[in-house]
């Protein structure tokens, strides 16, 4: 299993500019999630999708959207980037259960906005 | 609304010194607690967690014991090495239980 991958591992926009993040997970995982991660702030989440099919708002969900594409994978686009938005972005997906309940993270995207 | 607060780094170190990274939380009910740690350039991994009070996680030498009373779940090595150095974040289930609610990471860094 690859677990949890992420594509590009770095991106470096301008001003304005748009991308996707991808995300794809091999575990059959329903929950996939998207943070950003800043100096001094821990991680926060974007967007979440709780299954296929469905997406919500995180905390910080401003100048984003995403898409469930399937079970496997959840993209994360900015339509406009800013310099605001230069961050790592990390997708996880979360395993559940009985009493196991695990997120598993990818390796990360480190994105530049100048 | 449910938070973590870590103890601000960075923790410097000697190898082989005794670890405490202190964590405590804010929730509703009892939720489960994690550390994740992150290596330089890497993701976050699952290093230990506890389901229920008075549970002991436990892993790679790393321990954390969720207690109700103090609301904590310190982190504790008792011996150090250079490659525990890292970011350690401790994270619990949000109230809604949609999605891990993480402290603002402290660094460990350990000098040979």
């Amino acid at each position: 299993n690859a677990g949890v991958t992420q594509t590009p591992k770095f991106q470096v926009l301008k001003t304005g500019q748009s991308m996707t993040l991808q995300c794809a997970q091999d575990m059959n995982h329903n929950s996939m999630y998207w943070y950003r991660q800043d100096p001094g702030m821990g991680l926060r989440l974007i967007y979440y999708s709780a299954s296929e099919g469905t997406t919500d708002k995180g905390e910080v969900p401003n100048g984003y959207n995403v898409s469930r594409l399937n079970k496997r994978e959840f993209s994360l686009r900015l339509e406009s980037a800013a310099p605001s938005q230069t961050s790592v972005y990390f997708c996880a997906s979360r395993y559940t259960s009985g009493s196991t309940d695990t997120q598993y993270f990818g390796p990360g995207t480190r994105l530049t906005v100048l | 609304g449910d938070s973590v607060t870590q103890m601000e780094g960075p923790v410097t170190l000697s190898e082989e010194a005794f670890l405490t990274i202190n964590c405590t939380y804010t929730a509703t009910g009892y939720p489960s607690l994690f550390w994740y740690v992150q290596y330089p350039g890497e993701g976050l991994q699952l290093l230990l967690k506890a389901t229920k009070a008075d549970d002991k996680g436990s892993n790679k030498g790393f321990e954390a014991t969720y207690r109700k009373e103090t609301t904590s779940f310190h982190l504790e090595k008792g011996s150090v090495q250079v490659s525990d150095s890292a970011v350690y974040f401790c994270a619990l289930w949000g109230q809604a239980g949609t999605a891990l609610i993480f402290g603002k990471g402290t660094t460990l860094s350990v000098s040979s």
